[in-house]
């Protein structure tokens, strides 16, 4: 299947820090990408939808100014965790579809960014 | 929207067992059902996956099925190995374009048991 790119795999950051998670396509280009959040043992939770060269559409109950998305490329969208405090701390994880497979609109997932606020 | 029943939350099998997983979702425009395979620490792994306007569809020890008129769909594993344990995530989505967009089930942990 198509390889989704996620990096870093793991941070740790000091309260009131920002960090950014970047996920990228390596062999296909992708319009649409979605980031989500999981919990231990829970499941998946989106939290937003990154459109290429346009706004992000977020869930409800998603700070925006929390959670900046940056979707500037086909092939590269950026989630900026700001301000981050402990209750931030979560398995962060992207996903992309691609489109262009015979089978259509499936959806692949990075490796997921664990990310730690001291 | 969308909600997506998976059972059982919990399934222990001995290893070469089958090991079967339920999902049943709500909307009836969904027509594009994945499964995804979670290792702990890593981002979920599509193994299979199935549209609505087939039944049944197969790839090597898995299976999917599809009742569209019951709105549910099931994973099937035969001759279970140790390597296959993992959480196991079921979804559905309407498909087509940005409609791709996932509806979780909450994940079966599978234990292989050698």
């Amino acid at each position: 299947g198509a390889v989704v790119s996620q990096h870093p795999s793991r941070v740790i950051c000091k309260s009131g820090t920002s960090v950014k998670i970047e996920c990228r396509s390596l062999d296909f280009q992708a319009t649409t990408m979605f980031w989500y959040r999981q919990f231990p043992k829970q499941s998946l939770m989106l939290m937003a939808t990154s459109n290429e060269g346009s706004k992000a559409t977020y869930e409800q109950g998603v700070e925006k100014d929390k959670f900046l998305i940056n979707h500037a490329s086909l092939t590269l969208s950026t989630l900026t965790v700001t301000s981050a405090h402990p209750e931030d701390s979560s398995f962060y994880i992207c996903s992309a579809g691609d489109t262009t497979g015979t089978g259509g609109e499936k959806l692949f997932f990075g490796s997921g960014t664990q990310l730690s606020v001291l | 929207g969308e909600n997506v029943e998976q059972h059982p939350s919990t399934l222990s099998v001995q290893e070469g067992d089958s090991a079967v997983i339920k999902c049943t979702y709500s909307d009836s425009a969904s027509n594009y059902f994945p499964w995804y395979k979670q290792e702990l620490g890593k981002g979920p792994q599509l193994i299979i996956d199935i549209r609505s306007n087939v039944g049944e569809k197969k790839d090597q020890r898995i299976a999917v099925t599809l009742n569209k008129t019951a709105k549910h769909f099931s994973l099937h594993i035969t001759e279970t190995q140790p390597e296959d344990s993992a959480v196991y995530f079921c979804a559905a989505s309407r498909g087509g374009g940005s409609n791709y967009k996932l509806t979780f089930g909450k994940g079966t942990l599978l234990t292989v048991n050698p």
